[in-house]
């Protein structure tokens, strides 16, 4: 089983649709967790960050977070085509790991017009 | 405030050449990590770095090292490089007291 990993794309959705991208991880003990966005070509860019059960709202975005569960989620209300591009979940494994983000191996998201 | 800068952002090597990478982050940010991106492996982590001191390393054989110094710039080394060396090279940096990263635009290294 790998420590993260993300539900597999691509996924397409139509302009002003819901995206609803996923992820699941292995350590039980894991306390922080990111989505990152990623365009083609282009570094990574921090779009949220969750820590505590529950959701967690910015703009259009939502980051839900179920602990007992070990999944992690990423809703984008009214998608745009600008929204395309390359998703990836990173998660601080464990209690302490200095500076070490795991990713998941990304979803590809499609906003077609 | 300005982000997090890496030079070279591209890069070409001849195999058994060994490359020296440059991190610059941002404004007061000590922790700097370093990454390797694939398409086959994807975000790998390779190692961290703060206050001058390497407090993580990931699964990377010895011929990737880094270093930091005073001002938190940090390089990375890579040895001996392989055709497999072949990636994009992406250093991010961290607030004290936060996990959150902020990456640079990465150095793209082509091993021919």
């Amino acid at each position: 089983q790998k420590e993260v990993e993300q539900n597999s794309g691509p996924l397409s959705v139509p302009e002003g649709a819901i995206a609803s991208l996923n992820c699941t991880y292995s350590d039980r003990g894991s306390q922080s967790f990111f989505w990152y966005r990623q365009y083609s070509g282009k570094s990574p860019e921090l779009i949220m960050s969750i820590y505590s059960n529950g959701d967690k709202e910015d703009g259009r975005f939502t980051a839900q977070l179920n602990k007992a569960s070990q999944y992690v989620s990423l809703l984008i209300r009214d998608s745009q085509p600008s929204d395309s591009a390359t998703y990836l979940c990173a998660v601080i494994l464990g209690g302490t790991s200095y500076g070490k983000l795991t990713f998941g191996q990304g979803t590809i998201l499609t906003v077609h017009p | 405030k300005a982000g997090v800068t890496q030079t070279p952002r591209y890069l070409i090597k001849t195999r058994g050449q060994q490359v020296t990478l440059s991190c610059s982050p941002i404004s007061g940010h000590r922790s700097v990590s370093w990454y390797q991106q694939t398409p086959g492996q994807g975000l790998q982590f390779l190692f961290e770095y703060f206050s001058e001191t390497q407090r993580n390393k990931g699964n990377f054989p010895g011929r990737f090292s880094g270093r930091q110094f005073s001002n938190s710039r940090s390089e990375m080394n890579v040895s001996t490089l392989e055709l497999g060396d072949s990636a994009l090279y992406l250093c991010a940096s961290s607030p004290d007291r936060s996990h959150e990263q902020y990456f640079g635009p990465g150095t793209r290294l082509t091993v021919t």
